[in-house]
């Protein structure tokens, strides 16, 4: 692989359930970040990590939680999903301070 | 905190027209600035970027300035073509508190008709 992937690609899930987003990069960086898109509202950062070992919250973060083991792996949880984390969730990690950052493919998440 | 701002779209162009999507952005201290692009069905793709003032970013025929006294990083294309047609977010790169973070605006969705 190389950059980010992430999966599912896309998953419809029954509302209440437990899921878990998975994210892995192999550049090495430091920093991830989970996203989610929403028609209107752009993109709006749920967590982050700076490191492996510790994590931060964004704009929206109830509802969901992250972990951050080892530097490869961002995965994002929801506990017991809501049709309003209905969304398209993207996994980014910048390169360092001013330089860009790379997208995974996005997760289309649709809770029913 | 920081924050960006773009213009509200859709935007519907005929090729070779030009196009101009405003960004403004408030930040402290001193961000990088970005254009993301998102086709349809895919993830973003970074278009071009600028990371200090009066820098200009290019890329693909796309333009923009980072315009420091203005706070702004407007995207300019001088003819735009029917493979144009995406989404464009504006984005900012910087500190809160001691994290690094990228900031972005709603999206503006250009339409390019023949």
């Amino acid at each position: 692989i190389a950059g980010i992937t992430q999966a599912p690609t896309s998953q419809i899930l029954a509302a209440g359930r437990r899921m878990t987003l998975r994210c892995t990069q192999d550049m090495r960086h430091n920093a991830m970040y989970w996203y989610r898109q929403d028609l209107g509202l752009g993109l709006r950062l749920i967590h982050y990590s700076n490191t492996a070992g510790t994590t931060g919250k964004g704009e929206v973060p109830d509802g969901y939680s992250v972990s951050r083991a080892n530097t490869d792996d961002f995965p994002l949880t929801l506990a017991s999903a809501v049709p309003s984390q209905t969304s398209v969730y993207f996994c980014a990690t910048p390169t360092g301070m001013n330089t860009e950052a790379f997208f995974g493919q996005g997760t289309r998440l649709t809770v029913v | 905190g920081n924050s960006v701002t773009q213009m509200e779209g859709p935007v519907t162009l005929s090729e070779e027209a030009f196009l101009t999507i405003n960004c403004t952005y408030t930040a402290t201290g001193y961000p990088s600035l970005f254009w993301y692009v998102q086709y349809p069905g895919e993830g973003l793709q970074l278009l071009l970027k600028a990371t200090k003032a009066d820098d200009k970013g290019s890329n693909k025929g796309f333009e923009a300035t980072y315009r420091k006294e203005t706070t702004s990083f407007h995207l300019e294309k001088g003819s735009v073509q029917v493979s144009d047609s995406a989404v464009y977010f504006c984005a900012l790169l910087g500190l809160t508190g001691t994290a690094s973070k990228l900031t972005f605006g709603t999206g503006t969705r250009l339409q390019v008709t023949l």
